[in-house]
């Protein structure tokens, strides 16, 4: 079975500083690799995946995101973050083949200026 | 921006009340899902179907049932609400292929006195 572990429940950071929310996982088969994004009072949004292919994946708000099987990792990477990015990240995975996630217990990101 | 639409948004209701938690999406997705999320916890899968008159259990035990008569439709009922019960409910849908995104609704939260 996959477990996610997201190990910092809370990362405070300050506007235009850089930011790394980390993300653990545990499979003992191939795996597709998710980042949600969810602010308040709103449903998850896909922010970026790892499917297959090139290891570094991008989303179109700066966030990235590198796949590192020996690790076991899919950390999340911005190096410049905005007020406007405040909100619970949730790392998840999938077995490659399989459409059920398993989602880490999220992390809260808190801009402040 | 992903058509999936959940209500009610905010439900209060008393011990022992039945209940329905509705959940629409308009992409003709066949796979459907309903998640679990508790403050500060991960999302868990409660129910899944793969198609109109296919449901599965998730992960995670729920008293709830659910139904897939009509492809865009996925409704969550409760016999017999309990405290026990009370936590935020997310329905999300995904199209084919594997490692297709799940496209979350709103979300309902439901309190139960």
């Amino acid at each position: 079975a996959q477990s996610v572990t997201q190990l910092d429940s809370q990362v405070p950071v300050f506007e235009e500083a850089p930011v790394e929310l980390r993300c653990n996982y545990s499979s003992s088969v191939s795996v597709y690799l998710f980042w949600y994004v969810q602010y308040p009072n709103q449903g998850l949004q896909l922010l970026l995946k790892y499917l297959s292919g090139s290891t570094l994946v991008e989303s179109i708000n700066g966030f990235e995101a590198e796949f590192n099987k020996s690790q076991t990792s899919f950390h999340l990477r911005k190096p410049s973050v905005h007020i406007s990015d405040t909100a619970e990240y949730f790392c998840a995975v999938s077995e490659a083949g399989f459409q059920k996630l398993v989602f880490g217990t999220g992390t809260r990101l808190l801009v402040s200026p | 921006e992903a058509d999936i639409y959940q209500t009610p948004r905010y439900l209060v209701i008393g011990t022992g009340k039945k209940i329905t938690l509705e959940c629409s999406q308009t992409m003709g997705h066949d796979k459907m899902y309903w998640y679990q999320q508790d403050p500060g916890m991960e999302l868990h899968l409660i129910h899944y179907s793969y198609g109109v008159n296919s449901t599965e259990k998730g992960d995670l035990s729920s008293e709830s049932t659910v139904s897939r008569i009509r492809t865009e439709h996925f409704p969550l009922t409760l016999e017999s609400a309990r405290p026990s019960h009370t936590s935020q409910y997310l329905c999300a849908s995904s199209g084919p292929g594997q490692g297709s995104t799940q496209y979350f609704g709103p979300g309902t939260r439901l309190t139960v006195l």
